[in-house]
């Protein structure tokens, strides 16, 4: 149960894209087409952005995209917004209903 | 709307014990597996446990296994996370988290603000 690996931090000006990486195992982000992202602004609540590695929960806007190859997962965040810069995370399934989160990625828009 | 409270945080010794209490509400809870997460501080998110529906199956990150247990009440629409023998590195912010099946797996889907627990 060893945590994901993400960049610390990536940034962006207003309008660009940023890709965020996330690295795991063949028994995490390999082995199952079961990745999540999540978007943090602290003290708040975690919230959803991407699930089954490009699938969209309602109401996420389609400038948040997902990908897999292989052993590793990205976020793309199309058309930077101010409100995009926040930490996010990405979480993977790793068998038997557990879970394993990525260290996290702070987004800083310019 | 969906809304989950948590509450039972606070100031713990080294080897003490917190109950944390996650109060649902917005859907039908018995419908759904819970979980909870944590965020120590300057570290990134962690999954800790999560309990299905009807409370019959459990699971533990490593680290807390035989330390802390989940338990729900559909009664009355929460779930807790009874901490024992706690570590400074228990330190963390603790979320609860509804937890949907979305396409092939489950997902921590609505969470809470968090409740911190201090272990020193």
């Amino acid at each position: 149960q060893s945590a994901l690996t993400q960049p610390r931090s990536v940034s962006g000006s207003p309008g660009q894209s940023v890709t965020i990486s996330c690295t795991g195992t063949r028994n995490d982000v390999g082995g199952y087409n079961s990745v999540a992202w999540y978007q943090h602004h602290p003290g708040e609540a975690p919230k959803l952005l991407i699930y089954d590695v490009i699938k969209w929960p309602s109401g996420v806007p389609h400038r948040f995209s997902g990908s897999k190859s292989g052993n590793t997962a990205s976020l793309t965040i199309s058309g930077l917004q101010a409100e995009d810069e926040a930490d996010y995370y990405c979480c993977s399934f790793a068998g038997t209903y557990t879970w394993v989160f990525g260290g996290g990625t702070k987004l800083t828009v310019l | 709307e969906v809304h989950l409270v948590e509450s039972g945080g606070g100031l713990v010794q080294p080897g003490g014990s917190l109950r944390l209490s996650c109060a649902a509400s917005g859907f039908t809870f018995i419908s759904h597996w819970m979980s909870w997460a944590r965020q120590a501080p300057g570290k990134g998110l962690e999954w800790v446990a999560n309990i299905k529906e009807d409370g019959s199956e459990q699971y533990y990150v490593d680290s807390v296994k035989g330390r802390f247990t989940i338990h729900r009440d559909n009664t009355k629409n929460s779930v807790s996370l009874q901490m024992n023998s706690l570590r400074a590195e228990d330190t963390a912010v603790y979320y609860c988290a509804r937890t949907l099946l979305l396409g092939y797996q489950y997902y921590m889907d609505v969470w809470g603000k968090g409740t911190t627990v201090t272990v020193s």
